[in-house]
């Protein structure tokens, strides 16, 4: 496998379950991010890891909780989810997580819908 | 807060045609501004990044300029194809720190055979 994939491309799940989306990076980056996309809104970021260290949270629900056990993989743990949360999730690597040049890779989503 | 602005929505051209995206932000403080586009369902497909200090990069039919001093990019595809139907998105990471990525909310583009 090359560049990053993501793992389930699709999803359904009602609001009181429990999942899990990952991500795994076979680029030899450092960062990783979760991003979420939903109709007719910019992308919004999500989490940022350095070297496994979570450095940007942008204002997400505890609902959503990410988590990273080594430069290759990030994990999103999701639990009691709102119908509002569906949307795509982007997973997306970069070499360093604060550079100048720093091109940011992604993944192709998993597709979630909240029942 | 910096914000991104992508115009036109939506854009359709007749296939051959050469075509100008538009993206422009509200702080200049940034570190690099990148390209991607989007086939729908998919994730990004980085294009072109452009670090601050650079005016333009190149790939293939694609050339990207920046001016950081008025706050805008574009995006210039030479000779389109209706492969190049897609959904173009701009993305600012701001300067300082680790990255604050802020993204516009794209240009549809239609390239019609």
């Amino acid at each position: 496998e090359t560049g990053v994939t993501q793992t389930p491309r699709h999803l359904v799940m009602g609001m009181t379950n429990k999942k899990s989306l990952k991500c795994e990076q076979h680029l030899g980056h450092n960062a990783m991010y979760w991003y979420k996309q939903s109709a007719k809104k910019p992308l919004e970021l999500m989490f940022v890891y350095s070297l496994e260290e979570r450095v940007e949270n942008n204002s997400v629900p505890s609902r959503f909780s990410p988590e990273c056990p080594n430069s290759s993989h990030l994990f999103l743990h999701l639990h009691t989810l709102q119908p509002e949360d569906s949307a795509l999730y982007l997973c997306a690597s970069s070499l360093e997580a604060s550079s100048s040049y720093n091109e940011q890779f992604f993944g192709p989503g998993t597709r979630l819908t909240v029942l | 807060k910096q914000e991104v602005t992508q115009i036109p929505a939506a854009l359709s051209v007749p296939e051959g045609e050469n075509l100008v995206l538009n993206c422009s932000f509200t702080d200049s403080a940034i570190y690099n501004l990148q390209w991607f586009r989007q086939d729908p369902g998919k994730g990004l497909t980085s294009l072109l990044l452009i670090q601050s200090s650079q005016r333009e990069q190149t790939s293939g039919r694609l050339n990207a300029s920046l001016d950081k001093s008025s706050g805008r990019s574009t995006l210039y595809i030479a000779a389109s194809q209706p492969g190049d139907s897609a959904t173009y998105l701009c993305a600012v990471t701001d300067s300082g720190g680790y990255q604050k990525v802020t993204f516009g909310t794209g240009t549809k583009l239609q390239v019609i055979p």
